[in-house]
């Protein structure tokens, strides 16, 4: 299998407060993982690549020090959403690319909800 | 500039028939193609994938490649309901930069499978 767990699934917190989200790539490695974000009805918008070992390479228009991220080992990679506002409030999904392949996994995804 | 292009449905079939899901893509030197679906809320699942040219098969799947046309294609046989979703086209381009493996994605159709 290639299973992708996420945690926290869902999560609310107050304005102005940091979240951390984990992914974890649970039977295979995974040198490379993504992280997405998805808005209602729309489309998956990739965030930033995240790389084991160095720094995170992040699209156009995402703020890196906003969404800190943290590739730890090859099973575990780390969105940090500083200083949350309401407006961060979206569906987060990692995914993760096992190694020797191009085929990415996703995990279960991250509802953040900002009061 | 790199796209994948999906009709967004959304596509309406009745229960058994066959549902035919279509993607071009624009970059012609593109090797790899996944397919994912996506129920309202959850995050993506994949279905499949194809490198080569022709029909590759799984059960009730079908995805089908032409790298001449620049089309791949995703055919469900014996349709359920239970495959009503959003299918994901995904393609990883030559154009992705930072030998990232990054997938562009299409916006999705759409499926609803009538009872």
């Amino acid at each position: 299998g290639a299973v992708v767990s996420q945690h926290p699934s869902r999560v609310i917190c107050k304005s102005g407060t940091s979240v951390k989200i984990e992914c974890r790539s649970l039977d295979f490695q995974a040198t490379t993982m993504f992280w997405y974000r998805q808005f209602p009805k729309k489309s998956l918008m990739l965030m930033a690549t995240s790389n084991e070992g160095s720094k995170a390479t992040y699209e156009q228009g995402v703020e890196k020090d906003k969404f800190l991220i943290n590739h730890a080992s090859l099973t575990l990679s780390t969105l940090t959403v500083t200083s949350a506002h309401p407006e961060d409030s979206s569906f987060y999904i990692c995914s993760a690319r096992r190694d020797a392949t191009d085929t990415q996994y996703f995990g279960p995804g991250t509802r953040l909800t900002v009061l | 500039q790199k796209e994948v292009e999906q009709n967004s449905g959304p596509l309406s079939v009745p229960e058994g028939a066959i549902a035919s899901l279509n993607c071009t893509y624009s970059d012609r030197g593109s090797q790899s193609f996944f397919w994912y679906r996506q129920y309202s809320g959850k995050s993506p699942e994949l279905i499949m994938f194809i490198y080569s040219n022709g029909d590759k098969e799984d059960g009730r799947f079908t995805a089908q490649l032409n790298k001449a046309s620049q089309y791949v294609s995703l055919l469900i046989r014996d349709s359920q309901p239970s495959d009503s979703a959003t299918y994901l086209c995904a393609v990883n381009m030559n154009d992705s930069g930072a030998g990232s493996y990054q997938l562009t994605f299409g916006k999705g159709t759409k499926l609803s499978v009538i009872p």
